[in-house]
């Protein structure tokens, strides 16, 4: 099956620092990614999808201005969580559909901040 | 808008039989999903259905009734390792965007 790595799988940063993370289709090219974060004991809540060459489409609630989500290519999706804050702290996935409409999941990064 | 329900938890016995189910509401239907989630682990795919019936695949079966907005999971001769969530996930129509339900955490015990 298809392969979708995320980088890092966990980070640690200091409140008020942004951190980044990394989507990546290993072996197949996504127009299309979508970024989830789950809480503990809680199902994937969708956040937004990400778009190749254009703006990002975030879920109702979401704060664009911090989650900047950058699909600068067919294979490579980033997030990027600014001035983070310990409510912030959470484990985010990405996933990206083939085209047998079967999402792919990355492995999750687990963000912890203090 | 969507919305999915799904039991909080069950617990069935080791060899044992279980059956998750899953109702959902929607405003375009592109597909269900099963996922298997272990805990810290991301989801990995057990099912998608997309037209009304059952789906075999080995201990796994998912029935779908679009017309019902119900689906089912059903896993046989449980197994320990089979103790993780299941999540049930609704794909809308244009876009591939899957919504997921709260998911039902499965206990299996000796």
């Amino acid at each position: 099956g298809a392969v979708v790595s995320q980088h890092p799988s966990w980070v640690i940063c200091k409140s008020g620092t942004s951190v980044k993370i990394e989507c990546r289709s290993l072996d197949f090219q996504a127009t299309t990614m979508f970024w989830y974060r789950q809480f503990p004991k809680q199902s994937l809540m969708l956040m937004a999808t990400s778009n190749e060459g254009s703006k990002a489409t975030y879920e109702q609630g979401v704060e664009k201005d911090k989650f900047l989500i950058n699909h600068a290519s067919l294979t490579l999706s980033t997030l990027t969580v600014t001035s983070a804050h310990p409510e912030d702290s959470s484990f985010y996935i990405c996933s990206a559909p083939d085209r047998a409409y079967e999402q792919y999941f990355g492995p999750g990064t687990r963000l912890t901040v203090t | 808008g969507q919305n999915i329900d799904q039991p909080t938890e069950m617990t069935a016995t080791e060899g044992a039989i279980v059956q998750i189910n899953c109702t959902y509401q929607t405003s375009g239907f592109n597909g269900l999903f099963w996922y298997q989630q272990h805990a810290g682990e991301a989801p990995t795919f057990l099912s998608y259905n997309v037209l009304d019936g059952l789906e075999e695949k080995g201990r796994f079966s998912s029935f779908l009734s679009r017309s019902k907005g119900y689906s089912y999971l059903l896993l046989k001769e449980l197994q320990m390792k089979d103790s993780a969530s299941y999540l049930c996930a609704v794909s809308s129509t244009g876009g591939f965007k899957t919504i997921f339900g709260a998911g039902t955490r499965l206990f299996v015990k000796a």
